[in-house]
């Protein structure tokens, strides 16, 4: 049974560090399309950012520059590195795969078919 | 990038009765350049369900490819920038929030979701 547990989420000042992590069993993350979406609470969900698994990654605009996703191979971990926290930035943060499909000559990873149950980031001094 | 807006923002349905999720693209999200509601192109969108304190848990993809394992009572369709997520008969267990997300480009963007509650 393929299955994600995200950990590492906790409260931290604004302007601080955390890493996200999601263990995965029954599926392998370096050959699967992983990304992370967050929810803010009461909140829509929010994709935030995909690592393919050719090495690609992509991120939403809200956190370029200072999220970045990663794995290992041989812990079988996917990572989401937070810098620069802000205080809209908290939000239960979940792990999730998908398969991928072809849009117009491109690869694009499609439903989110595996989810973690999330882990809770907050922002707050 | 791609606005998904949902409506209505909430639904109030009856045990048994059919509930129709409306879910709208600010573009196209067919996978052809060029997408007529008479041609045969996957949509790049995906429905979601949530029920509170749990993960979303993926009802439909293509628009209207039901994911493993999910009933027949929820049917997908629509094309272009329209869609509906269709639920014949509620059960008990439907009453959550539903999403709709798409995947047809950068980045992926998800609807303001809509709640269906019981009457």
């Amino acid at each position: 049974e393929e299955q994600v547990v995200e950990s590492g989420g906790t409260l931290v000042q604004p302007g601080g560090s955390l890493r996200l992590s999601c263990a995965a069993s029954g599926l392998t993350v370096s050959g699967s399309y992983m990304s992370w979406v967050r929810q803010a609470p009461g909140k829509e969900l929010e994709w935030v950012s995909t690592l393919y698994n050719g090495g690609s990654t992509y991120f939403a605009d809200s956190v370029k520059g200072r999220f970045t996703i990663s794995r290992d191979y041989s812990k079988n971990i996917l990572y989401l590195q937070m810098n620069g926290l802000r205080a809209e930035d908290t939000a239960l943060y979940y792990c999730a795969k998908s398969s991928w499909t072809m849009v117009r000559g491109l690869i694009m990873p499609d439903g989110f078919d595996i989810w973690g149950q999330g882990t809770l980031v907050t922002v707050s001094s | 990038e791609i606005v998904m807006t949902q409506s209505p923002a909430t639904l109030s349905v009856s045990p048994g009765e059919r509930a129709t999720l409306s879910c709208r693209a600010s573009q196209s999200i067919c996978s052809s350049l060029s997408c007529r509601p008479s041609q045969n192109f996957t949509s790049n969108l995906a429905w979601y369900q949530q029920k509170p304190g749990q993960a979303p848990r993926l009802l439909v993809y293509g628009a209207s490819t039901r994911a493993a394992g999910i009933p027949a009572r929820f049917s997908g369709s629509g094309s272009g920038t329209e869609f509906t997520l269709t639920i014949s008969s509620l059960q008990s267990e439907d009453f959550a929030v539903y999403y709709c997300q798409q995947y047809n480009e950068w980045p992926l963007t998800f609807g303001g979701g809509t709640k269906v509650e019981v009457k």
